[in-house]
Formats: structure tokens, sequence, C-alpha cells
């Protein structure tokens, strides 16, 4: 089993900063990676998908980047609404597996 | 727009069953290989079964092989699981979303249904 491994657990960062999530392999996924963000009370929602694709409607804000083993989420300049618990997940393998997630909070 | 609606949650006691279901509807549901991932509370997110599109091929990590049991009706845009042998630590928000082979990633998910499991 491929664990993925998020950094930091939570993140304070102020509105209009920008921020850098972390996401670890443990072994290559290559660029089969997605990222998802989950707001309270709701469910997960799909921002980036083959490492650096934006899915559809997800705000130019958002990107990602990396391969093998080693990503990142970049939040260019952080929206009210971007406070949030990040996660993501490899697709290397059928036997998927998420990260524990990063929770972004008003600093 | 495509909506995923999860019913069949609720408590059980440690070792009975429960069988989820999730009507799709807006996707050419028979497309689309189909997932179950689940939110133990304030927790993370677990994949725990997939379909291929046709059903013919299934898939499952080791936490729920041999107890959980993912199925679809093309006919009916249903996806179901049979889940039995439950355990306390199975308690959590069962998502249904489309993904899994061989795309792999997950969109859009439904609002889930709650499994408790407890005496």
């Amino acid at each position: 089993e491929i664990v993925m491994t998020q950094s930091p657990a939570t993140l304070s960062v102020s509105p209009g900063e920008r921020v850098t999530l972390s996401c670890r392999a443990s072994q290559s996924v290559s660029s089969n990676l997605a990222w998802y963000q989950q707001k309270p009370g709701q469910a997960p929602r799909l921002l980036i998908f083959h490492a650096s694709t934006r899915a559809t409607g997800i705000p130019a804000r958002f990107s990602g980047s990396g391969s093998g083993t080693e990503f990142t989420l970049t939040i260019s300049s952080l929206q009210s609404e971007d406070f949030a618990v990040y996660y993501c997940q490899h697709y290397n393998s059928w036997l998927y597996t998420f990260g524990q997630g990063t929770k972004l909070d008003i600093k | 727009e495509v909506q995923l609606v999860e019913s069949g949650g609720g408590l059980v006691q440690p070792g009975g069953s429960l069988r989820l279901s999730c009507a799709a509807s807006g996707l050419t549901f028979s497309s689309y290989a189909m997932s179950w991932v689940r939110q133990a509370p304030g927790k993370g997110l677990e994949w725990v079964s997939a379909i291929t599109g046709g059903g013919g091929s299934t898939y499952y990590p080791d936490s729920v092989k041999d107890r959980f049991t993912i199925s679809r009706d093309n006919s009916k845009n249903t996806l179901y699981l049979q889940m039995s042998s439950l355990r306390v630590e199975d308690t959590a928000l069962y998502y249904c979303t489309p993904g899994g082979p061989p795309t792999g990633w997950f969109d859009p998910w439904g609002q889930g249904t709650l499994v408790t499991v407890s005496s």
C-alpha cells in the first residue's frame, strides 16, 4: 500500500496570502495524484487531477505541481471560502489511498 | 448536473449487516466506474470499494475485503454496498462517487449516508 503523507497538519494563514501544501508518496505514483477540498459539513470536491490539471470550475488561483513522490498544491491568494481541509490521493494503482489532510485555519 | 443520493445508513450492532444504495442521475451511469469512500467522524478519507462500469470487476482494500460487496444495477442507475460482519471501526459517513479503474480520481461526490456500528 502506498502511504500518502501531507504536511503540515494545520496551517494558519491570512486572507490574501499565498500558501503551499505538501503531499509525499511512499513510492512513486508518477503524476497519478488528485487534490480535494472539504469544507465543514460538506462532501469533498475535486480540485486537481493528473497532479496539475484543474477540475471543471476550479478557480485559477489553485495550482498543482510535482511528480513521482513529491507534490504541492498552491493557492495563490487565499479567499475566505478557501479555508477548509485539503486531501491528496494517489491513483497509481487501484489500491487508492488518501493523505491525512491539511487544515487551513484563519490566522 | 450529476446527482448522487446515498441511502440505507443507520445504526447496526457489531457483527450485523447493512446495504447501502446510491441513486445516480445526470450521467451515463454504465460508462463510469463507481466507488465508495468513507469518512469516520472527525477523520480523513478512506476508499473502500470500486466497481467497473459494466460491473465485471470489483476492488477492495484489505480492511473490508471479504466483508463488503460492491455491486451495481445499470438498468436502475444504482450502486450498492452490502456490508456484513460490521465492526465498530466501520462507523463512518459513506460517500458514493464516480471514479475507480481506469481513471482513479473521484468526481463528484454525494452527500453521504451515515453508518453507526454500536451495541
